[in-house]
Order: C-alpha cells, then structure tokens, then sequence
C-alpha cells in the first residue's frame, strides 16, 4: 500500500525559509515521478513542483520558481521541497503526491504552511 | 501554458439525479486528463485516468468522456457520500494544471 508521510510545516514569518519532507513506502520510490501540489485556505489545488524518478529532471510553477526547489533522495526514500523567501500567498496545505502514468497521482495527507508575521 | 476551464463552479443536486460536469482545455491536450474528489478536510482521491478510465474501486456511476480539448465527468444517480468537489487536471506538458473545481451540493 502506498504511504506518502509529509512533515515541516508549520508557522514562518515572510521572508522565511521551510523544508518541507515527505517519507514514502509501499512502493519503488525511485521509480516514479514525484510532485507537490498546494491547496490554500478555501482555495482549488494548485500544482506547485515535480521530479523526475532520478532527480535529473525538476520542473516548477511559475508562481514558485526561482524560491522553491524540489529534490529527492531515493536511498531514503524522502522527498524534499525547499521553500525560501516565502510570501503569504504560500500559506497553503502541501501535499506530496505520486505521478504513475495511466493511474494518476496518489496523494498523502499534507502538512500546513502558514506564512505570517 | 495549458489553461483549464471546469463548470461549473458549483451545483446543487438532489441524491439519484444524474451530474455533469465540464471541463475546457485551452489546448489539445489528447486524453491526458483525470478527474479527482475531495471531500472537506480530506485528501484528494482519484476517479477517473486518461479521461475515460475509472480507477479500480471506483464506483460505476463515475464515468469520463472526452478528448482534444473537452472533456465531461458523468455521475449517474448520485449518492450521498458524493457530495464533494470535484477537480480535473491536464498532464499533458509541464505546468501541469487543475480546473477550479465544481463543488456538489446537496439540494
């Protein structure tokens, strides 16, 4: 069964910086592509980053590129979102998600983000 | 990039109506779209995969159509627990992207 775990959410200030992880299992993780999607308070799901299985290939959102950077490390089966220079609009529940083409994505449960001072 | 347009926003059915609801691709985008429900609080749950397929477990009354650019979820005799809000998403080039999603309501 596929588990996808986030954790590192939490309160930052703007301008703040959060590393948010998510721990897989039940699957071969390396395997697969592998995404964050967001969804704000009261708001539609955005998609915000993926990755390739190896690493090699990321792509971004327009509305977090140059500030997020998504990563993985696949001998632990972990994958990051690195989030500088963070802006209320990113406040936001974060999920990690699985990409399996002709399935579509798995999700976990997400981790909130609140950027306020 | 690739904009997606659902409608509507939002319904108000009663439980055994038939539902449906639409989405516009600004592109063609072939067959590579999925339908998702979230329910309040929960996590988003897939129904449908390359606009027709039902993901396994799914009920039979979810049914997807479309292709190109037009692309339309189908819940026949509506129940209870489908009370939700429903997103499609195109993955056919990178950003991928969500329709804003059609709320269900119940009458």
């Amino acid at each position: 069964e596929v588990q996808l775990v986030e954790s590192g959410g939490g309160l930052v200030q703007p301008g703040g910086s959060l590393r948010l992880s998510c721990a897989a299992s039940g699957f071969t993780f390396s395997s697969y592509v592998m995404s964050w999607v967001r969804q704000g308070p009261g708001k539609g799901l955005e998609w915000v980053s993926s990755i390739s299985d190896s690493g090699g290939n990321t792509y971004y959102a327009d509305s977090v590129r140059g500030r997020f950077t998504i990563s993985r490390d696949n001998s632990k089966n972990t994958l990051h979102l690195q989030m500088n220079s963070l802006r209320a609009e990113d406040t936001a529940k974060y999920y990690c998600a699985k990409w399996r083409w002709g399935s579509g994505y798995s999700w976990g449960q997400g981790t909130l983000v609140t950027v306020s001072s | 990039d690739i904009q997606m347009t659902q409608s509507p926003s939002s319904l108000s059915a009663s439980v055994g109506d038939r539902v449906t609801i639409t989405c516009r691709a600004s592109q063609d985008i072939t067959d590579d779209l999925g339908w998702y429900q979230q329910k309040p609080g929960k996590a988003p749950k897939r129904l449908i995969y390359a606009a027709s397929s039902l993901q396994s477990g799914v009920p039979s009354r979810f049914s997807g159509s479309g292709s190109g650019t037009e692309f339309t979820l189908t819940i026949t005799s509506l129940q209870p627990e489908d009370f939700a809000t429903y997103y499609c998403l195109q993955h056919n080039d990178y950003p991928q992207t969500f329709g804003q999603g059609t709320k269900v309501e119940i009458k």
